[in-house]
């Protein structure tokens, strides 16, 4: 159980293109996703908090409007990196967690790989 | 502020050898949660084990165990026997009560990368 599927897994484009990442909980329910980013050989920063129904909370630094994320229903949240840029390639991974407290694990996805060229 | 601190970059063992992961937390909280979790080069991270702030029972299962020891503040995760598929970056992570009406973050080390050979 508790499995978080990520989509695509790698993504390669064009300077200026928007990607839409999705993360999808697939056998729970997940009120609270999460959005981290991570540079090679380095450990993983939160980007945001992705929370069903309403706005994300975004991380100091982080512009919400290069960062779009949509948490429109309990199994799925979207992150859209509008008009990437080569600075934005990085390995993004999204999770969950199966049970509402906070103290439970979170659940991560195996990751969206995003090259810009 | 929370802070977790893997002082180990990098580590290489050959087969079979023990191996020992350091990670020692900051937290002004009295209630916080650790983790270990496990990222292999594939990418994916996996949960290995959650410990709770008042739980300082050492804990087995399998090759891997761990000593948790609030006086130190530390959280070492040891391999037995270590194997080539252990080889991945090991984050520490630390969780502690949120404040009302937000969601409770993770708090991750660096990382240490295990190359385990032949």
């Amino acid at each position: 159980g508790a499995v978080v599927s990520q989509h695509p897994s790698w993504v390669i484009c064009k300077s200026g293109t928007s990607v839409k990442i999705e993360c999808r909980s697939l056998d729970f329910q997940a009120t609270t996703m999460f959005w981290y980013r991570q540079f090679p050989k380095q450990s993983l920063m939160l980007m945001a908090t992705s929370n069903e129904g309403s706005k994300a909370t975004y991380e100091q630094g982080v512009e919400k409007d290069k960062f779009l994320i949509n948490h429109a229903s309990l199994t799925l949240s979207t992150l859209t990196v509008t008009s990437a840029h080569p600075e934005d390639s990085s390995f993004y991974i999204c999770s969950a967690r199966d049970r509402p407290a906070w103290n439970q694990p979170q659940h991560f996805g195996d990751g969206t790989r995003l090259s810009i060229l | 502020a929370q802070k977790v601190t893997q002082a180990q970059t990098e580590i290489s063992v050959v087969e079979k050898e023990d191996v020992t992961l350091d990670c020692v937390y900051e937290t002004r909280d009295t209630t916080y949660y650790l983790f270990w979790y496990k990222q292999p080069p594939s990418g994916e991270l996996v949960f290995l084990i959650r410990r709770n702030s008042f739980d300082e029972q050492n804990e087995i299962s399998g090759r891997y165990s761990w000593n948790f020891q609030k006086s130190t503040s530390s959280f070492n995760f040891t391999i037995t026997a270590s194997q080539v598929v252990d080889s991945a970056v090991y984050f520490c992570a630390l969780s502690h009560s949120p404040d009302p009406g937000t969601a409770s973050k993770l708090t991750f080390g660096t990382g240490t990368r295990l190359q385990v050979t032949l």
